[in-house]
């Protein structure tokens, strides 16, 4: 059972415009969310969280929505450079006071072109 | 600050054999977790330690894997005996507090043949 999605396996985007990465959930007892960035051979390496509470969180060139009722999130990368070249994992979390658990999508490739 | 330390980075086995991973968190995280990433897919919660206890090992297959964190910093994560589907990216990752971003380690390669 896959709780959390990513149904854009691979994404090609030309250097200064913009990157948008999807991934829908279908736990609704997830309440914080965060994308993952990961270079071959090194582990992944945390990106930008969202909170339940909020619709919207912005850190630089990266942006995260998330659309509670459609149970949808975006990471938008604006404007792309080189070195977003990348898979980007989306991953989510169970309710605060409990075992924090991620549970991660399969990731999305993103490659930025010159 | 120095990331998190996993060895080796890579290890090619037979199937039944034994094997075993290592991993120094960063230092002053109290919260350990080693994650199973097989290729295409990713990474899947194998356990987690609070300190030297065991917070969560629902997804670890007991019959074959084990996993300790003594004295509450370096662990070790073994596998015996392995199967041809434990061929994977075995990744550490470590966090101050529960819910603070974990931080990965480079992972272990295992390919077993």
């Amino acid at each position: 059972d896959q709780q959390v999605k990513q149904n854009s396996p691979s994404l090609s985007v030309q250097e200064g415009r913009i990157s948008i990465l999807n991934c829908d959930y279908t736990n609704s007892m997830f309440d914080y969310f965060l994308w993952y960035k990961k270079y071959p051979a090194e582990g992944p390496t945390f990106l930008i969280s969202i909170s339940s509470i909020k619709d919207k969180n912005e850190d630089g060139r990266f942006t995260v929505f998330l659309n509670k009722s459609a149970k949808h999130l975006s990471l938008h990368i604006v404007p792309s450079q080189p070195g977003d070249s990348a898979v980007y994992f989306c991953a989510a979390s169970r309710p605060w006071g409990t075992a924090s658990k991620l549970t991660f999508g399969t990731g999305t490739r993103l490659q930025v072109t010159l | 600050e120095a990331g998190v330390a996993q060895s080796p980075r890579y290890k090619i086995i037979e199937k039944r054999q034994s094997v075993a991973f290592w991993c120094n968190p960063i230092s002053g995280h109290a919260t350990l977790y080693w994650y199973q990433q097989i290729l295409g897919q990713g990474p899947k919660l194998l356990i987690q330690f609070q300190n030297n206890g065991v917070v969560d090992d629902s997804q670890l297959p007991k019959d074959r894997f084990s996993a300790e964190r003594l004295k509450g910093v370096d662990s070790t994560l073994k596998i015996q005996p392995a199967k041809l589907e434990d061929s994977a990216v075995y990744l550490c990752a470590s966090s101050s507090h529960g819910l603070s971003p974990l931080h990965f380690g480079n992972g272990t390669r295992l390919t077993v043949t």
